[in-house]
């Protein structure tokens, strides 16, 4: 079965400062891997995806991650904060074999300082 | 282009009441439809899952169920609600179950 570990439930960086945002996951077969943002009292929306290829994934918002397979990680970043990321942030795993819904994390709320 | 609509947006209901959470679909045909419920802190719970009409996975145990009804349509219920179940409600929908879900607005219950 998948698992997802997201480290740090509250981080908070200086607006213009680098965003890190880790996640590690567990999976016997490689897997799908999600990001999402949820700001407040509205539902979660899509931030990138990995499925196969290049593991630098490319997302919304200017927000990136990068696959690695050997330390089972695909952390979010972002190289400048904006006030307006301040949000929750999701990650996801799936097992590709379409036997069991997505797999989240437990979250990650970020916070943005002027 | 798909949408997912998801009704009310906020809810108080007093203990013992039932309950009617309705979300739709529009765009897509045989979408995997979801209930997730997310409490203060805690992350998302996925509390029912459906692959198709009147196929319904749950979860979780506890004092909820979810119904099918059609195609694009996907109900959460429960007959009496305890003061537990208050939280934020999130329907989502998918085309497969291992690829990206994509969520409703959410509706925030409240049992008093």
């Amino acid at each position: 079965a998948q698992s997802v570990t997201q480290l740090g439930s509250h981080v908070s960086v200086s607006e213009g400062a680098l965003v890190l945002l880790r996640c590690n996951y567990s999976s016997s077969v490689p897997p799908y891997l999600f990001w999402y943002v949820q700001y407040p009292n509205q539902g979660l929306q899509l931030l990138l995806k990995y499925t196969t290829g290049a593991t630098l994934v490319k997302g919304i918002n200017g927000f990136e991650a990068e696959f690695k397979k050997s330390e089972t990680s695909f952390h979010l970043t972002k190289p400048s904060a904006h006030m307006s990321d301040a949000a929750e942030y999701f990650c996801a795993v799936s097992d590709r074999a379409g036997n069991t819904p997505l797999v989240f994390g437990k979250g990650t709320r970020l916070s943005v300082i002027a | 282009s798909q949408t997912i609509h998801q009704w009310p947006a906020t809810l108080v209901q007093p203990v013992g009441s039932p309950l009617s959470l309705e979300c739709t679909v529009e765009g897509t045909s045989n979408p995997n439809l979801y209930w997730y419920r997310q409490a203060a802190g805690r992350g998302l719970q996925l509390l029912f899952y459906s692959v198709g009409i009147g196929q319904i996975s749950s979860e979780v145990p506890q004092n909820l169920s979810a119904s099918r009804p059609q195609d694009r349509q996907f109900i959460l219920s429960s007959k009496k609600l305890l003061l537990s179940d208050s939280g934020f409600y999130l329907c989502a929908w998918s085309v497969y179950t291992d690829t990206e879900a994509f969520f409703g607005q959410g509706t925030r219950l409240t049992v008093v």
